[in-house]
């Protein structure tokens, strides 16, 4: 079965800091995705950033990158710049091979609070 | 425009009364999903349709039963409501184009609170 373990409940981190969090995942499969979703105050869900387990270079979106070890079975979130918009709660999350409807498995979400 | 949307977005009800939670997609995904969020922030899967058909059932009790009239919509409806169903429900929906990402589009949640 699939797991994501994300080790730091909380975290906190001054205003234009780099902050990291923590993503580490259990799966049998060679082939599958990982995600990271961001959960503000406000309550909805917003998509992040995107690795695969077959893509050699660690993805990027904006201020968000992934720091993928596949043989660690990692996948920490990296936020340069923290700004106190950032602040939220951030899920990590696995989806199996194949997109026909199967489980995507979310970690227990660690909350990030940006300082002034 | 919204592309997931969830109504009612609030709702407050009685223990034992029947409630349902609609949920329609515009984005031409085949999968739909019911997570259900609780009070400690954990997302747990219950149910996913694809093109109408159901693929995950997860251990829910059967007071919850899932509707999927076309594959644009899943709507969940709930029997018997108990105190711990209190929590909030998303609807999420994905493409299953191989070579896309897969990512989730989540609804807004929809908060359940059963007094």
């Amino acid at each position: 079965a699939q797991k994501i373990t994300q080790t730091q409940p909380g975290m906190f981190v001054q205003e234009k800091e780099a902050v990291t969090l923590d993503c580490t995942y259990d799966t049998s499969d060679q082939s599958y995705g990982l995600f990271w979703y961001k959960q503000p105050s406000s309550g909805e869900m917003i998509f992040l950033i995107y690795q695969g387990s077959y893509d050699e270079q660690n993805a990027t979106e904006g201020r968000y990158s992934l720091n993928f070890q596949k043989a660690r079975k990692s996948a920490n979130l990296v936020i340069s710049a923290s700004q106190l918009g950032d602040s939220a709660m951030y899920f990590c999350a696995m989806r199996p091979p194949d997109n026909y409807g199967q489980n995507f498995v979310f970690g227990p979400g660690t909350r990030l609070s940006v300082l002034p | 425009d919204t592309a997931v949307s969830q109504t009612p977005k609030y709702l407050v009800t009685q223990m034992g009364n029947d409630k349902s939670i609609k949920c329609e997609q515009n984005l031409g995904h085949d999968t739909m999903y019911w997570y259900k969020q609780d009070s400690k922030k954990f997302l747990k899967i219950m149910f996913s349709y694809n093109n109408k058909e159901l693929i995950i059932n997860e251990t829910v009790p059967n007071r919850f039963s899932p509707k999927s009239p076309d594959k644009a919509h899943l709507n969940l409806h709930i029997n018997s409501l108990e105190l711990g169903d209190s929590a909030v429900y998303f609807c999420a929906s994905s493409p299953r184009d191989r070579g896309y990402t897969g990512e989730l589009f989540f609804g807004e949640g929809s908060r359940l609170t059963v007094l």
